[in-house]
């Protein structure tokens, strides 16, 4: 294990749901990560956060709204989603952000919108 | 813009024989390259990382090579196994931290 563990490991949902995915990560780590993996498409990423503090937003839609509680735990609420927003969403943690650290990735939570 | 290029979607090698995978870039200057390998259902895991000023890079059955003249790095599996069977993730990072991933390229052992 990668000492990051994500749930749900698979979702369904439909366009009007509101559901929230899960990250805890047992590192020790300052930094945590939402990328999203869409079949054939490269990781994308979405939300860096820092010491709980969000250092990066890459333009993703409002439709999806992350949260830092604390270093060791990451959500990512969503709500009104589209189908093409069905992909493999990983969180990941390294000890710093702005470093040339390798990332710890969880297993991801598969998503499906209907 | 940055592009990223793994040579292959697939790769398809006989056990015990060399898999060689690509990483190519175009208009970037990384600080360093990162591989994984990530199984169907699971989240990527690193492999190798080797910094801009170094040509080479081992660790057991793996070699990474990174020319940043020709913009390519190169992923060696010598006496590969079907264990080894997976998608490889080549991955670009600058001095701001971010890395930029490339498609992947699924290398496939038979026995």
């Amino acid at each position: 294990e990668t000492g990051v563990t994500q749930t749900p490991r698979h979702l369904v949902m439909g366009m009007t749901n509101k559901k929230s995915l899960k990250c805890e990560q047992h590192l020790g780590h300052n930094a945590m990560y939402w990328y999203k993996q869409s079949a054939k498409k490269p990781l994308e990423l979405m939300f860096v956060y820092s010491l709980e503090e969000r250092v990066e937003n890459n333009s993703v839609p409002s439709r999806f709204s992350p949260e830092c509680p604390n270093s060791s735990h990451l959500f990512l609420h969503l709500h009104t989603l589209q189908p093409e927003d069905s992909a493999l969403y990983l969180c990941a943690s390294s000890p710093f952000f702005d470093s040339n650290e390798k990332l710890f990735f969880g297993s991801g939570t598969q998503l499906s919108v209907l | 813009s940055q592009k990223i290029e793994q040579n292959s979607e697939a790769l398809n090698i006989q056990e015990g024989k060399t898999a060689t995978l690509t990483c190519n870039y175009t208009n970037y200057s990384p600080a360093y390259l990162q591989w994984y390998r990530q199984d169907p259902g699971r989240g990527p895991v690193f492999l190798l990382l080797i910094r801009e000023n170094e040509k080479e890079k081992r660790k057991e059955r793996l070699k990474v090579t990174f020319d940043t003249t020709l913009k390519q790095s190169l992923f060696h599996i010598t006496a590969s196994q079907p264990a080894d069977s997976a998608t490889y993730l080549c991955a670009l990072g600058g001095s701001q931290g971010n890395l930029i991933f490339g498609k992947g390229t699924k290398l496939s052992v038979k026995p």
